[in-house]
């Protein structure tokens, strides 16, 4: 079955910092890849996906480019902010479901 | 862009007590609603997928009797905890999608919060 493998946090970092988080996938077929992102006590919130391979999805300074060959889709920002703290989840779709990562949260200190 | 708005937002009450949660699109019409729940600091856990106008698709280990899943309209899905106990205290939180396909990303509430004392 489909799987997804996230880079385990917490993840602490200061303010304006490179961020990497990894995601690599499992799955039959040709999925779609996505990042999802949760403020505290809310729900998640689409941040980018890619649909096919070498697809580079990005919104608000997030990048991340669907890898066929090495099965990943790692999130990357160059430079953080105090507001992009959260936790961020690697999602993929197949038969129309999502599965998801188990989520990296993410702190940013001024 | 395309907003589900949940309610509410958080219950506490008494075990033994049903308890509804709504899940609206507000502004699309949601051709299938997705319900989830999250333990603290742990993912999402799909429950069940719900298209409107037929009966939802549990995942293995939901009890159906339990968590009653209705998709009346395109626009709401509700889902009722029946009976619940301090074991049901959860983060639940519904999606939805516009259309069928996995290139179209699900629309996430803001979820709810449910205490059972």
């Amino acid at each position: 079955g489909n799987s997804v493998t996230q880079m385990e946090g917490p993840v602490t970092l200061s303010e304006e910092a490179f961020l990497t988080i990894n995601c690599t996938y499992t799955a039959t077929g040709y999925p779609s890849l996505f990042w999802y992102v949760q403020y505290p006590g809310e729900g998640l919130q689409l941040l980018l996906k890619a649909t096919k391979a070498d697809d580079k999805g990005s919104n608000k300074g997030f990048e991340a480019t669907y890898r066929k060959e090495t099965t990943s889709f790692h999130l990357e920002k160059g430079s953080v902010q105090v507001s992009d703290s959260a936790v961020y989840f690697c999602a993929l779709t197949g038969n129309e479901k999502l599965t998801f990562g188990t989520g990296t949260r993410l702190t940013i200190i001024p | 862009g395309a907003v589900v708005s949940q309610h509410p937002s958080r219950v506490i009450c008494k075990s033994g007590t049903s308890v509804k949660i709504e899940c609206r699109s507000l502004d699309f019409q949601a051709t299938t609603m997705f319900w989830y729940r999250q333990f603290p600091k742990q993912s999402l856990m799909l429950m069940a997928t719900s298209n409107e106008g037929s009966k939802a698709t549990y995942e293995q280990g939901v009890e159906k009797d339990k968590f009653l899943i209705n998709h009346a309209s395109l626009t709401l899905s509700t889902l009722t905890v029946t009976s619940a106990h301090p074991e049901d205290s959860s983060f639940y939180i519904c999606s939805a999608s516009g259309d069928r396909g996995d290139n179209q990303p699900q629309h996430f509430g803001d979820g709810t919060r449910l205490s059972i004392l």
